[in-house]
């Protein structure tokens, strides 16, 4: 039973369109993160989130942005879809320690042709 | 920077077998080790670990934190095919080590179980 949804879980789309892909959890986590992962590689951090109205760049340069308005609600945003975009972004949250480690949505595979 | 080298990187075995997961690490300030199994596409989690030396356990699945060495291991006793999946191991990042800033992942193992 999932407490993080991502939608939508496949998306193609073209070259050059604004995309906005949803995180929203239920488990009133401060902390959220958005991670790249390309197959067979591992994940890397992109965006994060200590709460509301605060958002920091990971360690992948990325040309995405993002907002935190709500406690539940992260989106990730692309304002001009590339090629080089085509991957799977994983959003997570946590309580800020790791001794339950974070809980991962399913993820959106993003497919720009 | 931090970084997070898992072996092999693939592994195939038989049902039954008892297979062993490593991960090496290298971070500025170490915390706590975590590992989590990723089926088709969200990772979940199954341990973390802080000592030296404590066998965290759950089932079928064991893991151990060798901190002098550096080092973790996973390992699954009498594997079933629903053991496959790719298994990650991760350390928190930032300053404090303490989670809040993110994890930095190894590449992962991808285990397949054969019937």
């Amino acid at each position: 039973e999932a407490d993080i949804y991502q939608t939508p879980r496949y998306l193609v789309i073209g070259t050059g369109k604004k995309i906005t892909l949803e995180c929203s959890q239920t488990m009133g986590h401060d902390k959220m993160y958005w991670y790249q992962q390309d197959p067979g590689m591992e994940l890397h951090l992109i965006h994060y989130s200590y709460g509301v109205n605060s958002t920091e760049k990971g360690d992948l340069s990325s040309e995405s942005t993002v907002s935190r308005i709500r406690t539940e609600h992260f989106p990730l945003t692309l304002e001009s879809a590339r090629p080089s975009h085509t991957s799977q972004y994983l959003c997570a949250s946590g309580s800020g320690t790791t001794s339950h480690g974070y809980t991962f949505g399913s993820g959106t595979r993003l497919t720009v042709v | 920077e931090d970084k997070v080298v898992q072996s092999p990187l693939s592994l195939v075995v038989h049902e039954g077998d008892t297979v062993t997961l490593n991960c090496s690490y290298e971070v500025t300030n170490f915390r706590s080790l975590l590992w989590y199994k990723q089926e088709k596409k969200a990772p979940t989690f199954l341990f973390m670990l802080t000592s030296s030396g404590i066998e965290k356990k759950s089932g079928r699945l064991s893991s151990i934190l060798d901190k002098k060495e550096l080092f973790s291991i996973l390992n699954i006793t009498a594997t079933q095919t629903g053991d496959s999946a790719v298994y990650l191991c991760a350390v928190p990042k930032g300053y404090s080590g303490g989670g809040a800033d993110g994890l930095t992942f190894g590449k992962g193992t991808h285990l397949i179980i054969q019937p």
